[in-house]
């Protein structure tokens, strides 16, 4: 029930290429559908996040599409550039009283070659 | 503003020892989230604390406890180490007291736990 699949475990692509990570739950009380980047020996930044009353957000280059009927959520990389070679985690969470506990995916790592 | 921070940034123990792992959140924030990170895959949640108790658990044995001070700033102890205990420890803020204006959650760069 607190599963979040993420697929593929890798990926590379040629720079000005659009990278597609997609991430799959199982818990439908989840709420809340974050995006982390994490560059090695570093923690994990946020890069984008959705709640499920929306099908689609874009900030800058990073675009989430959700769906719910489907249990479903991804994430595009628009005109990708070597920098953003990293690994990308999806995740999800719930909101109560006690806050935000997160399940994370497995992780994608992500090459975008010059 | 400073961010997340963790110390120390690395740490070697032996197996059998206790650990303790500190962290200060995000100016504004007053909820910590521990999580740890074995090499190769996600995060997994550890607990959370708020105004200074432990508010959510995930599935870690007794071993692995926390603290949270009046300054929001927390602690996560670990004792009688394994092997397996060897993971990037991760410390993630958020501000808990005003959900609805700031629900992301920051975190910092992490503690290197290797058990020998």
């Amino acid at each position: 029930q607190q599963q979040v699949k993420q697929s593929p475990q890798s990926l590379i692509v040629q720079k000005g290429g659009i990278p597609i990570i997609n991430c799959a739950y199982e818990n439908t009380a989840f709420d809340y559908f974050p995006w982390y980047q994490q560059f090695p020996g570093k923690g994990p930044a946020l890069l984008i996040a959705i709640r499920p009353d929306v099908s689609e957000k874009k900030e800058g280059r990073f675009t989430i599409s959700f769906n719910k009927s489907a249990k479903q959520f991804s994430l595009h990389i628009m005109d990708s550039q070597p920098g953003d070679s990293a690994t990308y985690f999806c995740a999800a969470g719930r909101f109560n009283n006690a806050g935000n506990m997160l399940t994370f995916g497995g992780g994608t790592r992500l090459m975008v070659k010059p | 503003d400073a961010g997340v921070t963790q110390s120390p940034t690395h740490l070697i123990k032996t197996r059998g020892q206790q650990v303790t792992l500190r962290c200060s959140p995000k100016s504004g924030h007053d909820t910590v989230s521990w999580y740890q990170q074995a090499l190769g895959q996600g995060p997994q949640f550890i607990f959370q604390y708020y105004e200074e108790e432990e508010r959510q658990r995930g599935n870690f044995p007794d071993r692995f406890s926390g603290h949270q001070f009046p300054n929001y700033s927390s602690e996560l102890n670990v004792n009688a180490l394994l092997l397996g205990d060897s993971a990037l420890y991760l410390c993630a803020s958020l501000s808990l007291g005003s959900l609805r204006m700031n629900t992301e959650a920051f975190f910092g760069q992490g503690t290197r736990l290797t058990v020998v």
